[in-house]
């Protein structure tokens, strides 16, 4: 099945400075990868995703990049804000109108140093 | 539109027992998935829903069991709780357009 692996496990940068997690997937058939923005007492949020027919995909301060070739994708913070603080994670998916299973990486810990 | 509403949020149990959480999913969601959260394992996939329908299923135990109604609201069940079964479980509906959107989650202790 999918694996997939995300570092670093935390990460602390100053504000106004950008911060960037890299995942890697071992599944080349995997084909949607969404990023989640977890805070403390909530469930998962989804901040950006991105499909295999796009390379990049940006939302304000918040970016993606997929290189399919070799399995990996990054989310890019710019001007990170203290309320940037919080653990993100990455999935991979095969995406197949929703019945398939998201395969998340372990977390990246962010701490945005004010 | 009402985001997705787990409950309840928090849940003490003793070993032995067994317990049922409820999810209902955003309006016009069909399909319903959940997950369980712990800080050795990470997020791990349960099994997901559609039409009341399981579709597909993690690699659980069969003490972990779930249904999806009519109106798409979905149960978890989880019989002969153990310790290790706390964590904290969330459950994600689905629509094409937006991704998977998650509750806060119901965080179960077994004692």
């Amino acid at each position: 099945g999918e694996n997939v692996e995300q570092h670093p496990s935390t990460l602390s940068v100053q504000e106004g400075d950008s911060a960037v997690i890299k995942c890697t997937y071992s599944d080349s058939a995997s084909n949607y990868f969404p990023w989640y923005k977890q805070e403390l007492g909530k469930g998962p949020q989804l901040i950006i995703d991105i499909r295999s027919n796009v390379g990049e995909k940006k939302d304000q301060r918040i970016a993606v990049t997929l290189n399919k070739t070799a399995k990996h994708f990054s989310l890019h913070i710019t001007e990170t804000q203290p309320e940037d603080s919080a653990v993100y994670f990455c999935a991979a998916t095969i995406s197949n109108f929703g019945n398939e299973k998201l395969t998340f990486g372990t977390g990246t810990r962010l701490t945005i140093i004010p | 539109k009402a985001g997705v509403t787990q409950t309840p949020r928090y849940l003490i149990k003793t070993r032995g027992q067994q317990v049922t959480l409820s999810c209902s999913p955003i309006s016009g969601h069909r399909s319903v998935s959940w997950y369980q959260q712990t800080p050795g394992q990470g997020l791990q996939f349960l099994f997901e829903y559609f039409s009341e329908t399981q579709r597909n299923k993690g690699n659980f135990p069969g003490r972990f069991s779930g249904r999806q109604f009519s109106n798409s609201r979905s149960e978890m069940n989880v019989s002969t709780l153990e310790l290790g079964d706390s964590a904290l479980y969330l459950c994600a509906s689905f629509e094409w357009t937006y991704g998977y959107t998650f509750g806060s989650g119901t965080r179960l202790t077994v004692v």
